[in-house]
């Protein structure tokens, strides 16, 4: 089974809206690691926001928040105000435990914001 | 992710020759991992480093490739006689710390790799 999911390849969303991009997990570790990445054309990965498993409130920074829904396993990203510059690939991914070395990462979801 | 080096950016290789990939971690980060994208699809782990040790390699092939990070300069993925398959961007990344579900990892711009 897949560690992450994101079913949307492509998303869409017009300059000062607000986007979701979904993301689900599959883990069955009590303790684990939830990040969002995002790619611009350029290439670099760029960290965006963390959520923890333990944690009660949902992450928040500066535009983003992560909406965590710990029962249905989902992570979801959320971009208020969108700017032109958050046109992207945006990527979900986690580690797992307190000893896990790696990440795993989704398919990633590619977000257009339109002028 | 400002830090984390890795060069060359792009690298072109023929079949059959070597390909050496480097990255100097963040400031202060002991810990190094590398992941390789192919197109279309998300990060998958290669290789986990500390400082002279290989900690985790289970996203390794078997053959031909190899990861060092010694103590003194960058880590290094290493590719043996390259093949068109091997063409894909190779990220490296770096961590404060290798516990912890917190940690956060740190990437490099990457390294786009093309084999002709």
């Amino acid at each position: 089974a897949q560690k992450i999911t994101q079913t949307q390849p492509g998303m869409f969303v017009q300059e000062k809206e607000a986007v979701t991009l979904d993301c689900t997990y599959d883990t069955s570790d009590q303790s684990y690691g939830l990040f969002w990445y995002k790619q611009p054309s350029s290439g670099e990965m760029i960290f965006l926001i963390y959520q923890g498993s333990y944690d009660e409130q949902n992450a928040t920074e500066g535009r983003y928040s992560l909406n965590f829904q710990k029962a249905r396993k989902s992570a979801n990203l959320v971009i208020s105000a969108s700017q032109l510059g958050d046109s992207a690939m945006y990527f979900c991914a986690m580690r797992e435990g307190d000893t896990g070395n790696q990440f795993y990462f989704g398919t990633g979801t590619s977000l257009t914001v339109i002028p | 992710n400002a830090g984390v080096m890795q060069n060359p950016r792009h690298l072109v290789r023929r079949r059959g020759q070597e390909a050496r990939l480097r990255c100097s971690p963040m400031k202060g980060h002991s810990h190094v991992y590398w992941y390789r994208q192919l197109p279309e699809e998300g990060l998958k782990f290669m290789v986990y480093l500390q400082k002279e040790n290989i900690i985790d390699e289970s996203g390794m092939p078997k053959e031909r490739f190899s990861a060092e990070f010694p103590k003194e300069g960058p880590s290094i993925l290493r590719i043996q006689q390259v093949v068109r398959g091997d063409s894909a961007a190779y990220f490296c990344a770096s961590s404060r710390w290798g516990s912890l579900a917190k940690n956060i990892q740190y990437f490099g711009a990457g390294t786009r790799l093309s084999v002709l």
